[in-house]
């Protein structure tokens, strides 16, 4: 596997149920990112990590729960989601390095969600 | 507020008639201007990064610039498989991103 992985790459589920999003990244960087990208919309972050720590978190619902056990897996746990949550979901990567800030992200193919 | 605005929202070429993109923004403290390709149902993929006014990088038909208040990505020639969604983002404190530009090449 090269560049960033993301499992499942389309995935329904209904309001009561709990799922989760998996993304790998295998480029050695040290941040990796959650997006959502809805039509007509600029993408949204919703959490950063950087070296396995969260550093951002935009006001994202807690029905949205983000882990990172390591510098290379990051997971976007699901439950009791909203039809207006379907979207696709991007996982990216970049290195960041410390006084500098965030270089380019590079981004996995994306989660198609659908809320029914 | 920080912004990023990206115009035309749509544009249609015939195969061969070059233009331009833009992408104006609005931030304080800008640490890296990116453009990056979307096809559909694809991530976004990496073209540029450009760190100050006057830098610019080029890659096959595709060429882009920055000033200290829009990027242009200037695109020559193209062909059909340019065709896709180009997206820009800007780093200030955090990441933001325009809602792009989606280019159909006709051939």
């Amino acid at each position: 596997e090269t560049g960033v992985t993301q499992t499942p790459r389309h995935l329904v589920m209904g309001m009561t149920n709990k799922k989760s999003l998996k993304c790998e990244q295998h480029l050695g960087h040290n941040a990796m990112y959650w997006y959502k990208q809805s039509a007509k919309k600029p993408l949204e972050l919703m959490f950063v990590y950087n070296f396995k720590e969260q550093t951002e978190n935009n006001s994202v619902p807690s029905r949205f729960s983000p882990e990172c056990p390591n510098s290379s897996h990051l997971f976007l746990h699901l439950h009791t989601l909203q039809p207006e949550d379907s979207a696709l979901y991007l996982c990216a990567s970049s290195q960041a390095n410390p006084g500098q800030g965030y270089n380019e992200q590079f981004f996995g193919p994306g989660t198609r969600l659908t809320v029914l | 507020e920080d912004q990023v605005t990206q115009s035309p929202e749509a544009l249609r070429l015939q195969e061969g008639e070059s233009s331009s993109l833009n992408c104006s923004y609005t931030v304080s403290g800008l640490r890296g201007l990116f453009w990056y390709r979307q096809d559909p149902g694809k991530g976004p993929e990496f073209l540029f990064t450009l760190y100050s006014a006057g830098e610019e990088k080029e890659k096959e038909r595709l060429k882009a610039t920055l000033t200290k208040k829009e990027s242009f990505l200037h695109i020559t020639a193209p062909k059909p498989e340019d065709s896709a969604t180009y997206l820009c983002a800007v780093r200030s404190d955090q990441f933001y991103f325009g809602t792009g530009t989606s280019l159909t090449v006709i051939p």
